[in-house]
């Protein structure tokens, strides 16, 4: 049962290139998030998505976009990415409401 | 805005001492997650606490939400060193569907 599965889990970007980070999971659930953690800030919501074809910003959305291309996929694109941007990005999916949230590997990006 | 501020940010201790991280909301919280984090790793749902000075029990772990539902405790009890890791209290953000605002941490290291 894989659960969130998360690509690729590495990532070295240039300024200003664009790259989609990839989430899939596998427990049939309506909520997805997209969190990126940075050292002391804990884990911060970029966005949200409560079910297919729905999505909503979340604490930090600028410079991001999103697409829930179905039920199972939730994917999070840099345009234009910076160097602030460099992180750990963690994708979660869970059941509707305050639910426990499962949570993938996570991506370390890093842009120079 | 929203906040959850939880303290200490680092707690080093020695196996077998006790350890103790406090979550503190600026609202009232309808409930709360905690979530613990091992080094490289993601976070992982530990447990949920929803009523009034509830308290819950996971072997060593002792969970606790206040009586003003506005903060929460996680106690472990002679830490071992598989509890090294970040421990992460999460709360609903108000009017906001399934959202959760993470607190910032508590990062526990085990000295053998």
């Amino acid at each position: 049962n894989a659960g969130v599965t998360q690509t690729p889990k590495f990532q070295v970007l240039k300024t200003g290139q664009s790259m989609t980070l990839q989430c899939a999971q596998d427990m049939n659930h309506n909520s997805m998030y997209w969190y990126r953690q940075d050292p002391g800030m804990g884990l911060r919501l970029i966005y949200y998505s409560a079910s297919e074809g729905t999505t909503d910003k979340g604490e930090v959305p600028n410079g991001y976009n999103v697409s829930r291309l179905n039920k199972r996929e939730f994917s999070l694109r840099l345009e234009s990415a910076a160097p602030s941007q460099t992180s750990v990005y963690f994708c979660a999916s869970s059941d509707p409401g305050f639910q426990p949230q499962h949570f993938g590997d996570g991506t370390r990006l890093s842009i120079l | 805005g929203q906040q959850v501020m939880q303290i200490p940010q680092y707690q080093h201790v020695q196996e077998g001492e006790d350890f103790t991280t406090y979550c503190n909301s600026s609202t009232t919280l309808s409930n709360i997650q905690w979530y613990k984090q091992r080094p490289g790793g993601h976070p992982v749902f530990l447990i949920q606490l929803v009523k009034s000075g509830e308290v819950k029990k996971q072997k060593r772990l002792t969970f606790q939400f206040g009586e003003a539902k506005k903060n929460s405790s996680l106690h472990i009890t002679a830490t071992q060193t598989t509890d090294v890791g970040t421990y992460f209290c999460a709360a609903p953000i108000y009017n906001q569907g399934g959202k959760l605002i993470f607190g910032q941490g508590t990062e526990l290291s085990v000295k053998p």
